[in-house]
């Protein structure tokens, strides 16, 4: 079942904060998050696992509560090139082969201007 | 460059017709992806490969096949196109298929039905 996003848009100014959600009425065992430019391929960001470790972005940092069965992204003094859509994914089980493929949520659009 | 190659970069054919698009994966990843992106439905995932055996089918319809080669490159093969196939083809790799892993995206084939 694919994880929900929100909010759907978000416009920022440069310099400003944003949060983006990702929620999953399952179990949520990581979170992924990648971020896709208009055009281009979705690039990956950081990966939430559960115990807190985090591995990824330096500039950007998120959060995962197992329990809400929700993360968030949190983008900080917002630079142009942060604009594009954020997408989550989960993936079907805990880590372990077989189960790597990922289930995203719809995206959100993030545009940054000057 | 991502080190994930997609050929063709963008493909236009007729309804009715088949097409072959091929994915070579980053190198030392064995694990390799297909989504397809329309801008209705998302990145939706198709199917994974693991050192040439398929691990996990997603949405796939049966007019679409893929396959990974002992050198670990991908084909995807879609037969009797039709209007609504028209999308955006990613290919991932990853080095295990394993969801602590993350993500290269392969910079896509933009596939135009007509």
């Amino acid at each position: 079942q694919q994880p929900v996003q929100s909010p759907q848009a978000v416009i920022l100014r440069e310099g400003e904060d944003a949060v983006i959600n990702c929620s999953s009425s399952k179990a949520l065992y990581s979170v992924h998050w990648y971020r896709q430019k208009h055009g281009e391929a979705p690039v990956f960001l950081m990966i939430l696992l559960k115990g807190g470790e985090q591995k990824g972005h330096e500039k950007i940092s998120a959060s995962f509560n197992e329990k809400k069965q929700q993360s968030s992204l949190y983008l900080t003094a917002s630079q142009l090139s942060y604009s594009g859509t954020y997408f989550c994914g989960t993936p079907p089980r805990a880590g372990g082969t077989s189960y790597g493929k990922l289930t995203f949520g719809q995206g959100t659009i993030l545009t940054v201007h000057p | 460059d991502s080190g994930v190659t997609q050929t063709p970069k963008h493909l236009i054919t007729a309804t009715g017709q088949r097409v072959t698009l091929r994915c070579s994966p980053r190198s030392g990843d064995l694990s390799v992806y297909w989504y397809q992106q329309s801008l209705d439905q998302g990145l939706q995932f198709l199917i994974q490969y693991y050192n040439g055996e398929e691990r996990a089918k997603g949405n796939i319809l049966e007019r679409f096949s893929a396959q990974q080669f002992p050198d670990l490159h991908s084909e995807l093969n879609l037969s009797s196109l039709e209007l609504g196939d028209s999308a955006l083809y990613f290919c991932a790799s990853s080095v295990e298929p394993d969801p602590n892993y993350g993500y290269t995206f392969g910079s896509g084939t933009r596939l135009t039905v007509v």
